[in-house]
């Protein structure tokens, strides 16, 4: 199946510095990418559809001058948290899919804590 | 706006069947997915529904009707290892390809 894989898996920064996660589909082209954050035990929440070349498309309630992503090409797409704060802390999850297909495949997630 | 609700919690038996039920609302259904997720990880495919009826696939089943908006996901043979999250989303017209996830259902499976 295809495989999408996210790095970093954990990271710990300071509150006002800034951080990046990738996520790569590995073994297929993602014309769409999918970024979702979870706060412990609750659902995912979307927080963004970037399709590649073009800007992404924010959900309601989501800053996009804080939460800056790029898709620059068909098997990478960035989430950069910028000034992050405690309030920060979550899961983050990518997904992506390829052109014409119903499934998303999900990366690993990764793991932000901000002290 | 679309809204989708399942149980929180359900416990369960190894060996038994369990059934999750999803109710949705959408104005525009394209679709319903349901994923497992454990403590810690990404969620992973388990099966998808765009037309009326039951998609089998070994242990797990998955039923929906469009017409109740009404889903559920059935589990036979039940495994320590199903202890999880069981999520239901849904893909909206207007939304795209993106899913909209419900809170989950948190299985218990106890020997």
């Amino acid at each position: 199946g295809a495989v999408v894989s996210q790095h970093p898996s954990r990271v710990i920064c300071k509150s006002g510095t800034s951080v990046k996660i990738e996520c790569r589909s590995l073994d297929f082209q993602a014309t769409t990418m999918f970024w979702y954050r979870q706060f412990p035990k609750q659902s995912l929440m979307l927080m963004a559809t970037s399709n590649e070349g073009s800007k992404a498309t924010y959900e309601q309630g989501v800053e996009k001058d804080k939460f800056l992503i790029n898709h620059a090409s068909l098997t990478l797409s960035t989430l950069t948290v910028t000034s992050a704060h405690p309030e920060d802390s979550s899961f983050y999850i990518c997904s992506a899919s390829g052109a014409g297909a119903y499934e998303q495949y999900f990366g690993p997630g990764t793991r932000l804590t901000v002290t | 706006g679309q809204n989708i609700d399942q149980p929180t919690e359900m416990t369960a038996t190894e060996g038994a069947i369990v059934q999750i039920n999803c109710t949705y609302q959408t104005s525009g259904f394209n679709g319903l997915f349901w994923y497992q997720q454990h403590a810690g990880e990404a969620p992973t495919f388990l099966s998808y529904n765009v037309l009326d009826g039951l998609e089998e696939k070994g242990r797990f089943s998955s039923f929906l009707s469009r017409s109740k908006g009404y889903s559920y996901l059935l589990l036979k043979e039940l495994q320590m290892k199903d202890s999880a999250s069981y999520l239901c989303a849904v893909r909206d017209k207007q939304a795209g390809t993106a899913l909209i996830f419900g809170k989950g259902t948190t299985l218990s499976v106890s020997s």
